[in-house]
């Protein structure tokens, strides 16, 4: 088993809200990361980090935003949440340097908003 | 950029029967390439990976894929499917951008298995 969470695992909220979905990996992994997943569909990569203060945005544009204070934690937060950001929101990690490497996932936050 | 392509949305198969999962790749270097499967509810797990050693790569499960470089292919198979092989499988091949490693997804194969 991986050592990496998410939490919290299903959130419905209203419109307009503030959100914030939080990650954390005890394996000490510099590099982390988010996908989005809608149901069926493939996942894309909306953010990563390579370590502390390293924040990235990856290939599909998302409006939320993301902060590595510290290494073990990766938290996501939408300000003002809306329908069209429902879905399933997954955390990664990895150390590795080279591209042979293996992403560890969490479980997942999936997020509706009404 | 890499890629993969990913032949069939859904594969059904019945319990005890081989199973095929198709995978095909798009890469300009020697690429990385990985399974993963989701099960419901779940986070991703790694299956196996294939970084450039041996062309026959075996992971957990009795499951295992070949690298066939002239098709550019990275099928997954299994001898002999079991109910708890349900699942959503994703063929990942692995890119750099920046100097950083990124994994580009396929839109996934979901494996129904029948008693």
């Amino acid at each position: 088993e991986a050592d990496i969470y998410q939490t919290p695992r299903y959130l419905v909220i209203g419109t307009g809200k503030k959100i914030t979905l939080e990650c954390s990996q005890t394996m000490g992994h510099d590099k982390m990361y988010w996908y989005q997943q809608d149901p069926g569909m493939e996942l894309h990569l909306i953010h990563y980090s390579y370590g502390v203060n390293s924040t990235e945005k990856g290939d599909l544009s998302s409006e939320s935003t993301v902060s590595r204070i510290r290494t073990e934690h990766f938290p996501l937060t939408l300000e003002s949440a809306r329908p069209s950001h429902t879905s399933q929101y997954l955390c990664a990690s990895s150390d590795a340097d080279r591209v042979t490497g293996e992403l560890f996932f969490g479980e997942g936050s999936r997020l509706t908003v009404l | 950029a890499q890629s993969v392509t990913q032949l069939d949305s859904h594969v059904s198969v019945s319990e005890g029967t081989p199973v095929l999962l198709r995978c095909n790749y798009s890469s300009s270097y020697s690429p990385s390439l990985f399974w993963y499967v989701q099960h419901p509810n779940k986070g991703l797990q790694l299956l196996l990976k294939y970084t450039s050693a041996a062309t026959l790569v075996k992971g957990i499960n009795g499951f295992e894929a070949e690298f066939k470089k002239s098709e550019t292919s990275f099928h997954l198979t299994k001898p002999s499917a079991h109910m708890s092989d349900a699942a959503e499988y994703f063929c990942v091949v692995s890119d750099r951008d920046k100097g950083f490693q990124k994994l580009v997804f396929g839109t996934g194969t979901r494996l129904l298995v029948s008693p």
